[in-house]
């Protein structure tokens, strides 16, 4: 069975801070791991994601992540948050190409000025 | 990758009645999905549509209030039936291609 757990359901951060938004995830068998963003009334986009290549991800928009298989996360960064950053995030898992994904609860970025 | 034309993107419906919600894919894929995204939470599989097939559905949702179609590799549709208030949330087909989720706009949905 497969589950994601985003830790932190909101997170706030200064303009030109960093970003660290928690995933950590279980799967069975080596997964495939994403993120997704949605801007408020739109629908989701990818950020990034890892397919069992190269273990840290760059994304669009400056995010990444890191694969770490010992810790089962993959978190998302993004080492200067702008305020166009504010959206909802998802981080997903894939057990297969072509299969259902599973995703986490979320997590609400808020960008201050 | 997939483009995913998904209409309508908003309705505001009577309470006991129903909506019919579509996705158009510009590629034919095998597998198309359908979330349910509530106020405020993450994405909810409802079911699974392979065309040819009966849907398959998730724990907790059941054909008779989502009945799905899927006639053919580009084309499903969703209908949800004797809507309540507690139906109302943003309803989103997907499809999986080259290991990538791709979704539609969203179809936000307002039982009053």
């Amino acid at each position: 069975a497969q589950s994601v757990t985003q830790l932190g359901s909101h997170v706030s951060v200064s303009e030109g801070a960093l970003v660290l938004l928690r995933c950590n995830y279980s799967s069975s068998v080596p997964p495939y791991l994403f993120w997704y963003v949605q801007y408020p009334n739109q629908g989701l986009q990818l950020l990034l994601k890892y397919t069992s290549a190269a273990t840290l991800v760059k994304g669009i928009n400056g995010f990444e992540a890191e694969f770490k298989k010992s810790e089962t996360s993959f978190h998302l960064t993004k080492p200067s948050a702008h305020m166009s950053d504010a959206a909802e995030y998802f981080c997903a898992v894939s057990e297969d190409t072509g299969n259902q994904f599973y995703f986490g609860t979320g997590t609400s970025l808020t960008v201050i000025p | 990758s997939a483009v995913i034309s998904q209409k309508p993107s908003r309705d505001i419906c009577q309470r006991g009645t129903s909506l019919t919600i579509q996705c158009q894919v510009d590629s034919q894929v095998t597998m198309m999905f359908w979330y349910r995204q509530q106020p405020g939470q993450s994405l909810t599989l409802i079911a699974t549509a392979n065309q040819g097939s009966e849907a398959t559905y998730e724990s907790g949702f059941v054909i008779d209030k989502f009945p799905i179609s899927r006639p053919n590799l580009t084309f499903s549709t969703l209908t949800v039936s004797n809507m309540s208030p507690e139906d109302s949330s943003i309803y989103l087909c997907s499809v999986v291609t080259h290991t990538e989720a791709f979704f539609g706009q969203g179809t936000r949905l307002t039982v009053v």
